[in-house]
């Protein structure tokens, strides 16, 4: 059975960097496609972005045009976990932030997110 | 990037009685291998998000019958042919046709 697990801080300063880590189990990370979602309060889903592993962690990432310059996803398979990096975080960025497999143009496993609050 | 629009963005509906909702994209979701990677998507309260529907009218396993999608191009619909009380919460579309993929504005369903 597949499963996803978000860990990470609750609480992030404005300016700095989120780091947030998804653990899978039941499947491996080098196969497929990981994303990142996120829920802002009062608003819809957003796609932050995903990737795959591809040896050396050189796999394809695609990440959301209006968060690029701010997104890294990285892939950890001696871990079989994958990570997200947010820098520069403002308020705007308060969120749930969700990990999920990436299976021909759909998510067919979530983890149940983590919140994530931006305030110094 | 494609505009998926929902509507409606809010639903009341009495138990047993049926819901739809629409989901409108501002292109064709038709994909180079001639797929269309609409989804959908059910958010109780509380809970992550659950995949009901993939490539427009497939359900998934454990999904009840009562729901079903349908649609081409660019104009998609979930139907609830009975609604019941664990129905309750928000309904996204989504597609994963186009980079960036998007999201609908949600749909948020209540029991009248």
């Amino acid at each position: 059975q597949v499963q996803l697990q978000e860990s990470g801080p609750g609480l992030v300063k404005p300016s700095e960097t989120l780091s947030l880590t998804c653990t899978v189990s039941g499947v491996s990370v080098s196969t497929y496609y990981w994303g990142w979602i996120r829920l802002p309060p009062g608003k819809g889903l957003e796609w932050i972005g995903f990737r795959s592993y591809s040896g050396s962690n050189s796999g394809t990432a695609n990440c959301n045009p209006s968060l690029k310059s701010r997104v890294a996803i990285s892939i950890d398979t001696s871990r079989n976990q994958f990570s997200l990096k947010l820098s520069s975080m403002t308020a705007a960025d308060t969120a749930v932030y969700y990990c999920a497999k990436n299976n021909q143009g759909s998510l067919d496993y979530w983890g149940q997110g983590a919140l994530v609050t931006v305030s110094s | 990037d494609v505009v998926l629009t929902q509507s409606p963005l809010s639903l009341h509906v009495t138990l047993g009685q049926p819901a739809s909702i629409s989901c409108r994209s501002s292109q064709s979701l038709v994909h180079n291998d001639g797929n269309i990677y609409l989804n959908w998507f059910q958010q109780r309260p509380g809970q992550s998000p659950r995949r009901l529907i993939y490539k427009v009218s497939n359900r998934d396993s454990g999904v009840p019958d009562r729901f079903s999608g349908s649609g081409s191009g660019t104009d998609f619909t979930l139907k609830i042919s009975r609604v019941e009380a664990e129905d309750v919460g928000a309904y996204y579309c989504m597609q994963g046709s186009l980079w960036p993929y998007t999201f609908g504005q949600g749909t948020k369903l209540e029991i009248k």
